[in-house]
């Protein structure tokens, strides 16, 4: 069974860091573009980063270009997401997801809130 | 970036009936030397992630029931529920991946009326 668990989210002061980790199992991770998606709390859907199969090439949205980095162990079957320079509106429930050329699988997502 | 534009915001449908949601792209999702449309539709209930439902623009996911049908081409693209059911109760957003940022519609909130 395909798994996807997200974890490391939390309170963070604005201007702080977090580093998030998406946990995959069930499937051979390492053959898989992976993605980040996050959701302000209300509403919508916004891509947030994807990176490629063996972790050689990332894309980031123009709002966390240059804030946020996405990287891969594939030894490890995780994906991460480093978050640096948090801002309010980072506020969010992040998701990882699974691309088979299309998102076919989300993990439950990982609440991230930025506020002093 | 591609821009997606749903319509409409919201809908009210008696449970059995038709409902049919829009999704418009500002350019193209169509790969000419594949001829797939490189656009999703997904649900999504409160509290819980987005689930799958068609893919390549008309293909069901495997599991979804066959009430649920995806049509169009290009830029013009509509997801429909051929008869509305109690659990069918959420937003539902279109997503294009032809390219990156890959892009969601602003997502349309069905009821039961």
């Amino acid at each position: 069974e395909v798994q996807l668990v997200e974890s490391g989210g939390g309170l963070v002061q604005p201007g702080g860091s977090l580093r998030l980790s998406c946990a995959a199992s069930g499937f051979t991770f390492s053959s898989y573009y992976m993605h980040w998606v996050r959701q302000a709390p209300g509403k919508g859907l916004v891509w947030v980063s994807r990176i490629n199969s063996d972790g050689s090439s990332t894309t980031y949205a123009d709002s966390v270009k240059g804030r946020f980095t996405i990287s891969r162990d594939n030894a490890k079957n995780t994906l991460y997401l480093q978050m640096n320079s948090l801002r309010a509106e980072d506020t969010a429930v992040y998701y990882c997801a699974r691309d088979l050329d299309k998102y076919d699988y989300w993990g439950q997502g990982t609440l991230v809130t930025v506020s002093s | 970036d591609i821009v997606m534009t749903q319509s409409p915001d919201s809908l009210a449908v008696s449970l059995g009936e038709r409902a049919t949601i829009n999704c418009k792209s500002s350019q193209s999702v169509l790969y000419s030397s594949n001829n797939k449309n490189y656009l999703a539709w997904y649900q999504q209930k409160p509290g819980q992630p987005p689930k799958l439902l068609i893919f390549w623009a008309s293909t069901r996911e495997s599991g979804v029931p066959d009430r649920f049908s995806g049509s169009g081409s290009g830029t013009d693209f509509t997801l429909t529920i051929s008869s509305l059911q109690a659990e069918d109760v959420a937003v539902y957003y279109c997503h294009q991946y032809y390219s990156t940022p890959h892009t969601f519609g602003q997502g349309t909130n069905l009821e039961i009326k």
